[in-house]
């Protein structure tokens, strides 16, 4: 079974609007992490936001956001104010356990920005 | 300079070479993975360190094999490469002292087999 689903295969979105990037994840595991990553077109992998399953409070950094909804085991990232650099893919992944296990990748979501 | 060296950056080979992708880093990592990315696949896992002496399989390891010669590097060898291991290969790198402990990245090495 998939650990980590990304549903929406690609997503538009107009310049300076709002986009959720949906993230399910399945765990029996109550200690976990969450990460989100965004890959241009120049192919780097760039880490975005971390979610611990035990924080309270939704991860935010800058224009990004994570609401975290522990009880329907979703993580969507959520990017305010898109900008034209925002197109990218993004990979959502996790982490069970307290660190001695890899990070496992869902299939991402191409984001394209429209002006 | 970067912080994790991938070489080549791009590899084209036939079928049935053996090839070695290598990475090096300078971030004083412990911990140290190589995955594979195909197109609508995501990032799967081929085979992962957490020091010198530990190496462990990940989801995909069929016809590869690794090497840590040191903390710093992790090399990656495909011992008789088939075209569907075309793909774009990824080192990266985590810190098991990083509270997120979240994986940093290299540029990448695009490999095709012929």
């Amino acid at each position: 079974a998939q650990k980590i689903t990304q549903t929406q295969p690609g997503m538009f979105v107009q310049e300076k609007e709002a986009v959720t990037l949906d993230c399910t994840y399945d765990t029996s595991d109550p200690s976990y992490g969450l990460f989100w990553y965004k890959q241009p077109s120049s192919g780097e992998m760039i880490f975005l936001i971390y979610q611990g399953s035990y924080d309270q409070q939704n991860a935010t950094e800058g224009r990004y956001s994570l609401n975290f909804q522990k009880a329907r085991k979703s993580a969507n990232l959520v990017i305010s104010a898109s900008q034209l650099g925002d197109s990218a893919m993004y990979f959502c992944a996790m982490r069970e356990g307290w660190g001695n296990t890899p990070l496992v990748f869902g299939k991402g979501t191409r984001l394209s920005v429209i002006a | 300079d970067a912080d994790v060296t991938q070489t080549p950056r791009n590899r084209i080979t036939k079928t049935g070479k053996r090839i070695m992708l290598e990475c090096s880093q300078t971030k004083g990592h412990d911990r140290m993975y190589w995955y594979r990315q195909d197109p609508g696949l995501g990032l799967q896992l081929i085979y992962y360190s957490f020091d010198v002496k530990d190496i462990n399989k990940g989801e995909i390891s069929d016809g590869y094999s690794v090497s840590r010669q040191a903390q710093a590097k992790f090399s990656l060898s495909l011992e008789s490469a088939i075209p569907n291991q075309t793909a774009l290969y990824f080192c990266a790198t985590s810190d098991s002292r990083d509270s997120n402990e979240k994986l940093f990245f290299g540029s990448g090495t695009q490999l095709s087999v012929l």
